[in-house]
């Protein structure tokens, strides 16, 4: 079974500086998806960034860009130029190839961004 | 593209009692996906549909829960005998098979409170 695990539980960043968000996961397959998801206070969960794992360039979108490390199991989520309305709850989750179609979460990591 | 919707967005009811939940997909999403998510915790996957067959259930859906996707359509996730335990909050999330990613999109969710 896939597991997924963000250890920081809470983290706080001036606006407009560089936070990191760490993610670690453990999987026996060779090909599958990873996404960080953000979930802001008391609205539905979007989809931040994706990356294929057969894929070696990082995946980045706009302010957002990952840190894919295949051998490492690791999946780092960089926000450049902070906002305020980066503020959220940010899950690194796990798909699987082929027929397995549902999300692993991790437990989530609470990112406050102060003004 | 309305996106996906959930129904009702909040529901109290006593322990003991049925409940039902109601997940409209976005219209040309062939897989449906029910996640529940607890206080502090990422979504932990619940059951899957493909148009109208339910692929996969998880080992938290127990004997109590059931869900339906009649016509491939909307979907209804159906708790009997509530427990305090099943206060939680429960997210529906849709995609297209072959998409992007596969990426999943996500309902506003439901938010049960068992008294």
């Amino acid at each position: 079974a896939q597991t997924v695990t963000q250890s920081q539980p809470e983290m706080s960043v001036q606006e407009a500086e560089t936070v990191t968000l760490s993610c670690t996961y453990d999987t026996s397959e060779s090909n599958y998806y990873l996404f960080w998801y953000k979930q802001p206070p008391s609205r539905q969960m979007i989809l931040v960034i994706r990356q294929e794992a057969y894929k070696q360039q990082n995946a980045t979108e706009n302010r957002f860009s990952v840190n894919f490390q295949k051998a490492a199991k690791s999946f780092s989520l960089k926000i450049s130029d902070s906002q305020l309305g980066d503020t959220a709850m940010y899950f690194c989750a796990f798909k699987g190839s082929g027929a397995n179609s549902k999300l692993t979460f991790g437990k989530g990591i609470t990112l406050s961004v102060r003004p | 593209d309305t996106g996906v919707s959930q129904d009702p967005r909040h529901k109290i009811t006593k322990r003991g009692q049925n409940v039902t939940f109601r997940c409209d997909p976005i219209s040309e999403h062939n897989r449906l996906y029910w996640y529940r998510q607890t206080l502090g915790q990422g979504p932990e996957f619940l059951t899957y549909f493909q148009n109208e067959a339910q692929l996969e259930k998880s080992r938290l859906l127990s004997d109590r829960f059931s869900a339906e996707r009649p016509k491939g359509s909307f979907s209804t996730l159906e708790i009997q005998r509530t427990e305090q335990g099943d206060s939680a909050m429960y997210l529906c999330a849709s995609s297209l098979v072959g998409g992007i990613g596969y990426e999943q999109y996500f309902g506003p969710g439901t938010r049960l409170t068992v008294t």
